[in-house]
């Protein structure tokens, strides 16, 4: 069966610092995957998705970069985090291709407080 | 564009009560939709699908039937039970992407 891993689960960072969490999916091979902000008390927002290796679509214009060096690793980044980039990180995959149901998988999430 | 809308909420219910959460979506060609739960400090589960219309997705008690002619895929559970207090999200697929609306807290008092 398919696990995905997220770390860390939380993560306290200064104003500034730089930024990487980690996502793994276990049990495919060349899956979609995704990265998505979750502020406090709202909806998800889609930063980034990869379609393969090397290949990262970007949403949102910001200060945040994603790499898939590895066809089931994703990693999100920052050279500089601010204040505005706390909240809740999630990774999700699907299977690869458009067609089919396109369902999403969650993975447990990374809490990011900046400080 | 697609979108989705849900009833915002908080909902607040009894235990044993009657559950909907009303979503409408806006999208071109025939998606497929979901509802998706969060419980708290947790990623999002899958809770239910259908992927075209008049198919009825079901699980844990949970109902919602793909309407085409209204656009809609509300959620029903006739009884809810405390555990069932979550963050609700309807989410409809196109392409690579979900589109999810904006989710509804659901409180369930026993």
């Amino acid at each position: 069966s398919q696990t995905i891993h997220q770390w860390p689960a939380t993560l306290v960072q200064p104003v500034g610092s730089p930024l990487s969490l980690e996502c793994t999916v276990e049990g495919t091979s060349n899956p979609n995957l995704y990265w998505y902000r979750q502020a406090a008390g709202r909806g998800l927002q889609l930063l980034f998705y990869s379609v393969g290796i090397g290949q990262i679509s970007s949403e949102v214009p910001q200060n945040l970069s994603a790499s898939r060096p590895q066809d089931r690793q994703f990693i999100l980044s920052s050279k500089k985090l601010l204040l505005s980039d706390s909240g809740f990180y999630l990774c999700a995959w699907s299977t690869s291709g458009t067609s089919g149901t396109n369902e999403q998988f969650f993975g447990p999430g990374t809490r990011l407080t900046v400080l | 564009g697609n979108s989705v809308t849900q009833m915002e909420g908080p909902v607040t219910l009894s235990e044993e009560a009657f559950l909907t959460i009303n979503c409408t979506y806006t999208a071109t060609g025939y998606p497929s939709l979901f509802w998706y739960v969060q419980y708290p400090g947790e990623g999002l589960q899958l809770l239910l699908k259908a992927t075209k219309a008049d198919d009825k997705g079901s699980n844990k008690g949970f109902e919602a039937t793909y309407r085409k002619e209204t656009t809609s895929f509300h959620l029903e559970k006739g009884s809810v039970q405390v555990s069932d207090s979550a963050v609700y999200f309807c989410a409809l697929s196109s392409n690579y992407k979900l589109t999810f609306g904006k989710g509804t807290l659901l409180t369930v008092n026993p």
